[in-house]
C-alpha cells in the first residue's frame, strides 16, 4: 500500500490528452511538500519528468505538465505519442522523515 | 555527464548479507545527498535510505532500519549500502539516486540499478 495513491492504469489514443492523479495526505502533499514525477520506460531506470509540482527539466517536452492543489497533484500529457507508453510515478516528502512514492500508473497508448 | 553506476547485486540466501556500491562521476559528489531506492519485480518504487552530503544525517525506511546501513566515501565518489539479515521480500532492483539537500528536492539522476535476489 503506497503512501501516495495513483490509478493503476490510464490509456489514450495518439494525439489525445491524459491525466494521472496523485493523492496524498496532510503529512506529505498537504503539508506543502513538493510533488515530483518520474517516467520509467520499459526495462530502464526512472527519469525525472516534472519537479517541484510543475517544472520541466531541460529536454522534457512541453507536452508534459504538472499541477498541485491541496493534498493532490496531477500530471497531464497532451498530444499523446507512442513513445510516452511507460510507468509514471509521483513522489513527495513525508513528515515521518521519509520520501514517498505513488504506486505507479501504467500509461497505454492505444 | 552525470553517471551513477551500481554494482554488487546478486543471489543471496535468506539471512545473508550483501554490500552494494554506487560509483558517481560527472558532478561534485560531495555537494549532494545520495539515496537508495528499490523496485521489487513488477512493483513500484520504494525509497530505502538517504545520506546527507557530509554523512551527518542518515535516514532509513522503517522496514530497513536495523538491517541496512548506508554510507559514503566522498574521496572515492562512492555510495554504499550494507544489507544484512536479508529476506525474500528484499528481492528488488536497487537504484542509487542523487538529490540536493533540501527535503523538497527531487531525485534528479538515477543509476541503471543492480538486481538483488534473496532466495534459497
Amino acid at each position: 500500500q503506497s503512501v501516495l495513491t495513483q490509478p493503476p492504469s490510464v490509456s489514450g489514443a495518439p494525439g489525445q490528452r491524459v491525466t494521472i492523479s496523485c493523492t496524498g495526505s496532510s503529512s506529505n502533499i498537504g503539508a506543502g511538500y513538493d510533488v515530483h514525477w518520474y517516467q520509467q520506460l520499459p526495462g530502464t531506470a526512472p527519469k525525472l519528468l516534472i519537479y517541484s509540482n510543475s517544472n520541466r527539466p531541460s529536454g522534457v517536452p512541453d507536452r508534459f505538465s504538472g499541477s498541485k492543489s491541496g493534498t493532490s497533484a496531477s500530471l497531464a500529457i497532451t498530444g499523446l505519442q507512442a513513445e510516452d507508453e511507460a510507468d509514471y510515478y509521483c513522489q513527495s516528502y513525508d513528515s515521518s522523515l521519509s520520501w514517498v512514492f505513488g504506486g505507479g500508473t501504467k500509461l497505454a497508448v492505444l | 555527464e552525470v553517471q551513477l553506476v551500481e554494482s554488487g547485486g546478486g543471489l543471496v540466501k535468506p539471512g545473508g548479507s550483501l554490500r552494494l556500491s554506487c560509483a558517481a562521476s560527472g558532478f561534485t559528489f560531495s555537494y549532494y545527498s545520495m539515496n537508495w531506492v528499490r523496485q521489487a519485480p513488477g512493483k513500484g518504487l520504494e525509497w530505502v535510505s538517504s545520506i546527507s552530503s557530509s554523512s551527518s544525517s542518515i535516514y532509513y525506511a522503517d522496514s530497513m532500519k536495523g538491517r541496512f546501513t548506508i554510507s559514503r566515501d566522498n574521496a572515492k565518489n562512492s555510495l554504499y549500502l550494507q544489507m544484512n539479515s536479508l529476506r525474500a521480500e528484499d528481492t528488488a532492483v536497487y537504484y542509487c539516486a542523487r538529490k540536493l539537500s533540501n527535503w523538497n528536492d527531487p531525485f534528479d539522476y538515477w543509476g541503471q540499478g543492480t538486481l538483488v535476489t534473496v532466495s534459497s
